[in-house]
This record gives C-alpha cells, structure tokens and sequence, in this order.
C-alpha cells in the first residue's frame, strides 16, 4: 500500500526557514517523480515543485530560488526547504507520487495528507 | 502569464450528468497538455480521478469520464450522486516540467 506523510509544518516567521518531509512507504522514491502541491485557506490547488527520478528539479513561479526539492535515498524520503517564507506562503502542503504521462509531464497519482504551514508574525 | 481556467461552481441533480471544462486563457487544451483531474473534499487531500485526458486512476468508477470537447479537456460525472458533492481540479502541463492547476469548480449535487 502506498502511503505518504508529511511532516516538519509549524508557525513561522517572515523571512524563516522550514523543511518538510515526505516519508514514503509502499514504493522506492528514487524510482519515482515527487512533487509538491500547496493549498493556502480556502484557495485552490498550486503546484510547486517536482523532482524527476534522474534528479532534475522543477518550481513553479511563486516560489523558484527560494523553495528546494530533494530525496533522501536512503530514509525513502523527499524533502522541501523553504526559505525567505513570506505571509502568502501560508497553506497546507502536500506531498504527492508522481507518474510520467509523456513529453516530459508528470501527474500525481498519490497523495500525503498534508501538512500546515504558517508564516506569521 | 497563462491562467487554467474552471467554471467556479456547478449544480447537479442526483442522478444527472454534468461536464466541467478546464481551458487556458490564451489558446486551446489538447491531449498534448496531457490533462488530469483530481478530486477534493473539505479537509481532505486530493484524489486523483483522470490523467492523461481520459484514463482513469486506479479504482476510479466509469462514472467519471475524461475528455476533450472543442478547445477545453472535459469532466463528466453521470449518475451523479450525493457523495460527488466536492472541489473538482484540473491539471495540465505547461512544459519544461511545470504544470499547473485551474482554480477548481465546487460542484453542488441538489
């Protein structure tokens, strides 16, 4: 069975840092893509970030050059590192198993039941 | 920039049909933005109904049917029931890695 947990969300303030983890289960992570999808109250899905099984990365706009994707092999786990957080970071994060659908896209077949992230003074 | 675009909310009779739309602002939605579809209810996390325009995920009922009907890829939910009542989301892929969400439709079933 395939499972996802997400954890690492807190309440933290302007400009800090976080990491959250995806603990996988059920399936290898480096044979796999992972992404990221957030959530802020009462709003929509947004993608965020994905990291393809040969490694290469990928962010959507609102948060390239301050969020990090990554997997750790050997604890089956992928990780997202969020710097410079801002108030509109505000939102549930979750992790998702990703499936390659052709020409270099990606859809999540799985998901994490999230975790809250809080940036606030 | 390129927005996805969703109707925001839509009403079903229990045991009709209703079709929700997913289509760019600038252009038209073609199997080649491989579009995907995913499910949600309040507090929980997404469920994915479609990928690749039209095949289902995994224990999915062929209630739920994808496709793609003029210039926008296409949800359609037959035999609606109660339970359907949720926030419909549509994926597409932008290239170079990056996808993108539509702003989800709330569907009413009444």
């Amino acid at each position: 069975e395939v499972v996802l947990v997400e954890t690492g969300g807190s309440l933290i303030q302007p400009g800090g840092s976080l990491r959250l983890s995806c603990a996988a289960s059920g399936f290898t992570v480096s044979s796999n893509y992972m992404g990221w999808v957030r959530q802020a109250p009462g709003k929509g899905l947004e993608w965020v970030s994905l990291i393809y099984i040969g490694g290469n990365t990928y962010y959507g706009d609102s948060v390239k050059g301050r969020f990090t994707i990554s997997r750790d092999n050997s604890k089956n786990t992928a990780h997202l590192q969020m710097n410079s957080l801002r108030a509109e970071d505000t939102a549930v994060y979750y992790c998702a198993r990703g499936k390659y659908c052709g020409s270099g896209c990606v859809y999540f077949d799985y998901w994490g039941q999230g975790a809250l992230v809080t940036v606030s003074s | 920039q390129t927005v996805v675009t969703q109707e925001p909310s839509f009403s079903v009779s229990p045991g009709g049909t209703v079709t929700l739309t997913c289509g760019l602002s600038s252009g038209s939605v073609s199997t080649s933005d491989y579009p995907s579809w995913y499910r949600q209810t309040p507090g929980q996390a997404p469920r994915t109904l479609i990928y690749n325009t039209n095949t289902r995920s995994s224990g999915v009922p062929d209630r739920f049917s994808g496709s793609i009907l003029g210039n926008k890829a296409a949800l359609t939910i037959t035999g609606a029931q109660a339970d359907d009542e949720s926030d419909y989301y549509c994926m597409l892929y932008m290239g170079s890695g990056i996808s993108m969400f539509g702003g989800g439709t709330k569907l009413t079933v009444l």
